[in-house]
């Protein structure tokens, strides 16, 4: 299985702490993608890093991507309370559909 | 979630019971997906549209049936579901299927949550 796999499954931090989830994949990947969820709403897509970046930005978001060890990371920065939700990471092989992991439930405290 | 929209946002319905949830999407996209979203589960793929063609079933048990009039519309259509049915389901469209393409990025709906009692 390709499925992506989000470490820890939880995390509650203080707003203006760093935010960083972790996902591990098994398979080769074209690129990878994280998407955020807020409470029994849709996901929405964050940030894409190809399999040829190492390190990407996007406002507060960092992305790395290490796929000698198969692994990615999401670094929030200064988080806020409205950053509460659940992030996702999902593995995209090039030649089908995305896979999705159970994904971090991140709680930030004002 | 702007884009894709899913109606109805809520359903409770019986395990005799036949009812249609309904995704609609303005992006332009040519491929469309039911995925379906369980507590302390990864989302589970459950059928892809291409250009109105299904193009992936992932083993869904056929009290589900989707259904793909054209390219801005999707239906799963449901019948005599069990209460393990219960869950969050979501829509998505994508430009295409990513196959050979590169990246494939997913606009979701907000989903439709669905009891079955």
């Amino acid at each position: 299985s390709q499925q992506g796999e989000e470490d820890p499954q939880a995390l509650s931090i203080q707003e203006g702490e760093n935010a960083t989830m972790n996902c591990s994949y098994k398979t080769s990947i074209n690129n990878l993608q994280w998407y955020r969820q807020n409470s029994g709403r849709g996901l929405v897509h964050l940030i894409l890093i190809r399999s040829n970046e190492r390190e990407k930005h996007s406002g507060r978001l960092r992305v790395t991507l290490d796929t000698s060890k198969k692994s990615s990371s999401l670094l929030i920065t200064a988080s806020r309370a409205a950053d509460t939700a659940s992030y996702f990471c999902a593995t995209d092989p090039g030649y089908s559909t995305l896979t999705f992991g159970k994904g971090t439930m991140l709680l930030v405290s004002p | 979630e702007t884009g894709v929209t899913q109606t109805p946002r809520h359903l409770v319905m019986g395990m005799t019971n036949k009812k249609s949830l309904k995704c609609e999407q303005h992006l332009g996209h040519n491929a469309m997906y039911w995925y379906k979203q369980s507590a302390k589960k990864p989302l589970e793929l459950m059928f892809v549209y291409s250009l109105e063609e299904r193009v992936e079933n992932n083993s869904v048990p056929s009290r589900f049936s989707p259904e793909c009039p054209n390219s801005s519309h999707l239906f799963l259509h449901l019948h005599t579901l069990q209460p393990e049915d219960s869950a969050l389901y979501l829509c998505a469209s994508s430009q295409d299927t990513g196959t050979g393409s590169g990246a494939n990025v997913l606009t979701f709906g907000a989903g439709s949550r669905l009891t079955v009692l």
